[in-house]
């Protein structure tokens, strides 16, 4: 079946630190997309990548990337000298086995201190 | 170039009520999914829909629920006889073609039912 755990429910950080949020996957399809979406505290819900499980190259974007492991099933995330507007929840999705329909992880949420 | 539009973005109904929320999908998306999130919790896939058609609707409650796309207008999620424990946050999301294409999301309508 298909799954996402991130299992850090909360993670705070001061200001210019550095901090990764992982997200652990399972599936049964060979090639998938996997997902991170923001929430920040207004609410919506904002996509930040798309990643092909052919393409095992980080990623990076600004002070974004994102290190996928085929190997571990895993796709973290990291952002380098975190702000205070990066404090959002923070998730994780995948496609469901042979359909459209996307599984989220329960999120993590990250707040950034000043 | 508007991104998805959902109205209202906050509906307050009593026990027993109808609430009836829209979706507008971006512009060249013919693809909407409807996705719920309880206070605290993540994401859950409720519905996918094309236009006229419902595609998967294995997320669904089986009563009270249903959700259509016309040929014409906004995708409209029903809620009939509403009960406290429908109070959640109602995202929905579009997509240009099926294919695990990104899926973007509006801003939801945070549903309280007192």
């Amino acid at each position: 079946a298909q799954k996402v755990t991130q299992a850090q429910t909360e993670i705070s950080v001061v200001e210019k630190e550095d901090v990764t949020l992982d997200c652990v996957y399972e599936t049964r399809d060979t090639t998938y997309y996997l997902f991170w979406y923001k929430q920040p505290p207004s609410g919506e819900l904002v996509f930040l990548i798309r990643r092909n499980s052919f393409d095992e190259q980080n990623e990076i974007s600004g002070r974004y990337s994102w290190n996928f492991q085929k190997s571990t099933s895993s796709f973290n995330f990291t952002i380098t000298a975190s702000q205070v507007v990066d404090s959002a929840v923070y998730f994780c999705a995948l496609p469901s086995y042979n359909t459209d329909k996307l599984i989220f992880g329960t999120g993590t949420r990250l707040q950034v201190f000043p | 170039n508007a991104g998805v539009m959902q109205n209202p973005r906050h509906l307050v109904r009593r026990r027993g009520q109808e609430a009836r929320l829209r979706c507008s999908p971006m512009k060249g998306h013919s693809h909407v999914y409807w996705y719920r999130q309880l206070p605290e919790e993540g994401l859950k896939f409720m519905v996918y829909l094309q236009k006229e058609n419902i595609i998967d609707e294995s997320g669904m409650p089986k009563e009270r629920f249903s959700a259509e796309f016309p040929k014409e207008g906004p995708s409209i999620l029903r809620i009939q006889q509403v009960v406290r424990g429908d109070s959640a946050a109602y995202f929905c999301a579009s997509s240009p073609r099926r294919a695990q294409e990104t899926q973007y999301f509006g801003p939801g309508t945070r549903l309280l039912v007192l």
